[in-house]
C-alpha cells in the first residue's frame, strides 16, 4: 500500500539556522509530490510540488524541497529559518490515477529566537 | 467569496444532535474532499466528491454523509453526533490537474 513517512514528530530550530524537515514515500513509480504548511488554527497551504522534470523545485516563503528517486524522498529545506516558520508541515503524495493525496502524519517545527 | 468558506467556524455539540458542516466554493474545482485533522493522526478522508453529483468514502466515512448537487458545495452531516467527532474539520477543493488540493480554514467542532 502507498504510504507517506515523516520520520520527525517535532523539529526545534534556532532562528537563522537552516532547516531540514524529511519525507519518505513508498510506491513503485513516480508520483506527485507535495509539501504543505499549517499555521497554528489555521488552514493548510500549498508550499511546493513536484510533477517532473528538475528534481530541486522551488516554493514559496523561501522553501525548497528535493525528489530522490533513488531514495523515495522529498525533503523540504530552507537556509534560514524565521520565528514567522514555526507551523505544521505535511508531506502528501498522489500516487495513481486519482485525485487523492496521501498524507504523512506532519512534522511540527518550533523555532527558537 | 474568495476560494473556500466553510461554516461555522466553530460549534459546540451536545451529542446525538444531527449537524451539517458546510463547505462552498468559488473556484468552480470538480473534486471536493472533507477531512479530519486530530493530534496525532493527521488529516484522514471522510468523503470526497470528484464531481458534481458523484460521491466517494473515503477511510473514515462511518457516522457522516456527503451530498453534491452542484459544483459549488459539499456539505458534510453528522447524523447523530458522538464525542469522537470532536475534531478540527477541514473542506478541500482540486481542479484535478496536478492534483494538488486547495483547504478552506476549517471548522471546529466540539460534541460533549
Amino acid at each position: 500500500a502507498q504510504s507517506v513517512t515523516q520520520p520527525d514528530i517535532h523539529i526545534t530550530v534556532s532562528e537563522g539556522a537552516s532547516l531540514e524537515l524529511r519525507c519518505n514515500y513508498s510506491y513503485g513509480a513516480t508520483p506527485y509530490l507535495f509539501w504543505y504548511v499549517q499555521s497554528p488554527g489555521q488552514g493548510l497551504q500549498l508550499l511546493l510540488k513536484y510533477f517532473s522534470g528538475d528534481t530541486l523545485v522551488q516554493g514559496i516563503k523561501g522553501f525548497e524541497a528535493e525528489f530522490k528517486r533513488s531514495q523515495s524522498s522529498f525533503n523540504l529545506r530552507k537556509p534560514s529559518v524565521h520565528w514567522s516558520d514555526a507551523a505544521e508541515y505535511f508531506c502528501a503524495v498522489n500516487a495513481g490515477n486519482n485525485r487523492k493525496l496521501i498524507w504523512g502524519l506532519g512534522t511540527s517545527l518550533a523555532v527558537n529566537p | 467569496i474568495a476560494g473556500i468558506t466553510q461554516a461555522p467556524t466553530s460549534q459546540i455539540l451536545a451529542a446525538g444532535r444531527r449537524m451539517t458542516l458546510r463547505c462552498t466554493q468559488d473556484m468552480r474545482h470538480n473534486a471536493m474532499y472533507w477531512y479530519r485533522q486530530d493530534l496525532g493522526l493527521g488529516l484522514r478522508l471522510i468523503h470526497y466528491s470528484n464531481t458534481a453529483g458523484t460521491t466517494g468514502k473515503g477511510e473514515v466515512p462511518d457516522g457522516y454523509s456527503v451530498s453534491r448537487a452542484n459544483t459549488d458545495d459539499f456539505p458534510l452531516t453528522l447524523a447523530s453526533a458522538v464525542p469522537s467527532q470532536t475534531s478540527v474539520y477541514f473542506c478541500a477543493t482540486s481542479s484535478g490537474r496536478g492534483y494538488e488540493q486547495f483547504f478552506g480554514p476549517g471548522t471546529r467542532l466540539t460534541v460533549l
